[in-house]
This record gives structure tokens, sequence and C-alpha cells, in this order.
């Protein structure tokens, strides 16, 4: 079985500022994605971005970046220029290569950005 | 495009009884799978339907049920409910299909109170 293991449960940023989630998962499969999901106040949880394993380069989308590290199996998720919209509790997640949509989640990080 | 659509938002039930949720997902999207969110668990999945065939199941016990009609839309059902079973069961859907994971939409869940 798979674990996922998020060890900061609350963190704080200013606006503009950067910042860094981490992650470390465990499993003994080869092939898998990770995921990081944004869940905002009272509202819907959506994808923020997700990293295939077989991929070396770390995936990027806008202000939102990973340091993805097999062998470490550390995910950690880099937000720059940190927005108040970016307040949410995000989780990171792992998918085995096969069993779509059933995702094995952290138990996420409340993060809040300030002014 | 509407999203993914959960009914009723909110429900309150008593020890013993059973309840019916439902999900219709985005148009086009064949998979649903729910998920059960609380402060002491997490995240955990529940099980996954793609075109009206359970795909994917979690470990929960046989109270939780599920099914996928030809729309695709989807119903879990949870008998004789425990007040374990409070709890936001959130929804998703996707393409469900290709190698690769399509990415997962979520619902705004729906919070259900046992008294």
């Amino acid at each position: 079985a798979q674990t996922v293991t998020q060890s900061q449960p609350e963190m704080s940023v200013q606006e503009a500022e950067t910042v860094t989630l981490s992650c470390t998962y465990d499993t003994s499969e080869n092939n898998y994605y990770l995921f990081w999901y944004k869940q905002p106040p009272s509202r819907q949880m959506i994808l923020v971005i997700r990293q295939e394993a077989y991929k070396q380069q770390n995936a990027t989308e806008n202000r939102f970046s990973v340091n993805f590290q097999k062998a470490a199996k550390s995910f950690s998720l880099k937000i720059s220029d940190s927005q108040l919209g970016d307040t949410a509790m995000y989780f990171c997640a792992f998918m085995k290569t096969g069993t779509a949509s059933k995702l094995t989640f952290g138990t996420g990080t409340r993060l809040q950005v300030t002014l | 495009k509407a999203g993914v659509t959960q009914t009723p938002r909110y429900l309150i039930k008593t020890r013993g009884q059973q309840v019916t949720l439902s999900c219709s997902p985005i148009s086009g999207h064949r998979s649903v799978s729910w998920y059960q969110q609380t402060p002491g668990q997490g995240l955990q999945f529940l099980f996954e339907y793609f075109s009206e065939t359970q795909r994917n199941k979690g470990n929960f016990p046989g109270r939780f049920s599920g099914r996928q009609f030809s729309n695709s839309r989807s119903e879990m059902n949870v008998s004789t409910l425990e007040l374990g079973d409070s709890a936001l069961y959130l929804c998703a859907s996707s393409s469900g299909t290709g190698g690769a994971p399509g990415e997962l939409f979520f619902g705004e869940g729906s919070r259900l109170t046992v008294l």
C-alpha cells in the first residue's frame, strides 16, 4: 500500500513571497503519478499540478512548480509570487499507474497568504 | 460547460438510517469516483465507476455501495449509518480513458451529519 505524508499542517506566507510545501511518499511501485490539489475554503478541490514518475523533468504550471526527487520519494510544491487567492488546503496525492481515479492523499497543508 | 454537481449539499440523518447521495459528472465524462473526507482520516477513496461498472474499490465496509447509470450519473448509498460516517463526501469525474490518468474534476461535496 502507498502512503503520502505532509509534515506541515499549516504554513503562512506573505503576498508576493515564495513558499514550499513538502510531501514525501512511500511506494514499491515504479510507475505512478503524483499530484498537488488545492481546496479553497468551501470550494471545490482543483488540480494544481501533476508529475509523471517516469519523467525526470520537474513539472511547472505558471507560478507553481515541483521538485520531484524519485529516489528520495519526495515531491514538494513551490508557489512563487504568492497571491491571496492561493489561500487554501493543499493536498499531495499519489496514483498508481493503471488505477485511474484512485488517489491516495496526504493529510494536507493549510496555507495562509497574508498581506 | 457545467461542472460536477452533487446533491444534496447538506443533510442530517440519525444512526441506523440510510442515505443516498447523487453525482452528475461533467458532460462526456464516463468515470465517477467517490471520496470521503473527515478531519480524522482525511481524504479516502471509496470507489470508482466507469461505464456502469465498478472499476476500483477502497477499503470501506459493505455498508457503502454505489452505482452508475447509463448517462454516467452516479449514486452512492450508505446503509445503517454510524456516527463515524459523518463526513464530506466528494465526487470526482474524469474522462477515464487513455493510458495516462485524466484530470479529476471534483464537486463541492455532500456534507453528511449523523446524529
